[in-house]
């Protein structure tokens, strides 16, 4: 594909219910990232995938957040139980390589994201 | 931890002239990548400009161009003859090399251009 395409757009969710993101990265990019927006500011880190392993979910706000990778391609973010405090754009990018090499540099296309509202 | 701070949560500037957007940075690393993002309302983030620390020369892209002080952990954007098309907003951010380079954002500021 073109870029990084994310589904749905919008969700309206009640709350309680369980929501599923999904991201499609652009083929062949090894890394992938998660990120979350709440209104009115930048974006923040939710977690991090090198092809299907999950090498970092430090910014996962809590046990109701999950994310997997399950064939390195395709990525799915899933909350359960959602809360008024989870409405916000969640963000998806891929970035080609992450090697690890001390100066590397590589960079994270983004996806359109989705707005997550919660009532 | 890094932090990014954008201290000015909105900016209008005419057609055509020239406008400054500030960001300024905390982080004990000698090596790392700084980032301006553009962010229209279709929310697709877009990358403006790069920076890598240890480049002493400031990045140019067309139309922008960026003002890095090191020493004083400063970065800022200049967006020169401003376009209808610049109107979004501008996000500063971090990133350190290698593995997991995720990115830490600045609350952002939004820029309006106007005729």
């Amino acid at each position: 594909g073109a870029g990084v395409s994310q589904s749905p757009r919008y969700k309206v969710a009640k709350r309680g219910q369980d929501v599923a993101l999904r991201c499609d990265p652009i083929s062949g990019h090894v890394s992938l990232f998660w990120y979350q927006q709440a209104l009115g500011q930048g974006p923040e880190f939710l977690t991090y995938f090198q092809n299907e392993a999950q090498l970092d979910k430090s910014g996962l706000p809590s046990d109701r957040f999950f994310a997997e990778r399950p064939e390195g391609s395709v990525s799915t973010l899933k909350i359960q139980r959602t809360q008024q405090e989870d409405s916000a754009v969640y963000l998806c990018a891929s970035s080609l390589d992450s090697s690890g090499a001390r100066s590397s540099y590589n960079e994270q296309f983004f996806g359109p994201g989705t707005r997550l509202t919660v009532l | 931890a890094q932090t990014v701070t954008q201290s000015q949560p909105e900016m209008s500037v005419q057609e055509a002239e020239t406008v400054t957007l500030s960001c300024t940075y905390d982080t004990s690393e000698s090596n790392y990548y700084l980032f301006w993002y553009k962010q229209p309302p279709s929310r697709q983030m877009i990358l403006v400009i790069r920076q890598e620390a240890y480049k002493q020369q400031n990045a140019t892209e067309n139309r922008f161009s960026v003002n890095f002080q090191k020493a004083a952990k400063s970065f800022s954007l200049k967006i020169s003859d401003s376009q209808l098309g610049d109107t979004a907003m501008y996000f500063c951010a971090f990133m350190k090399p290698g593995t997991a380079s995720k990115l830490t954002f600045g609350t952002g500021t939004r820029l309006q251009v106007t005729l």
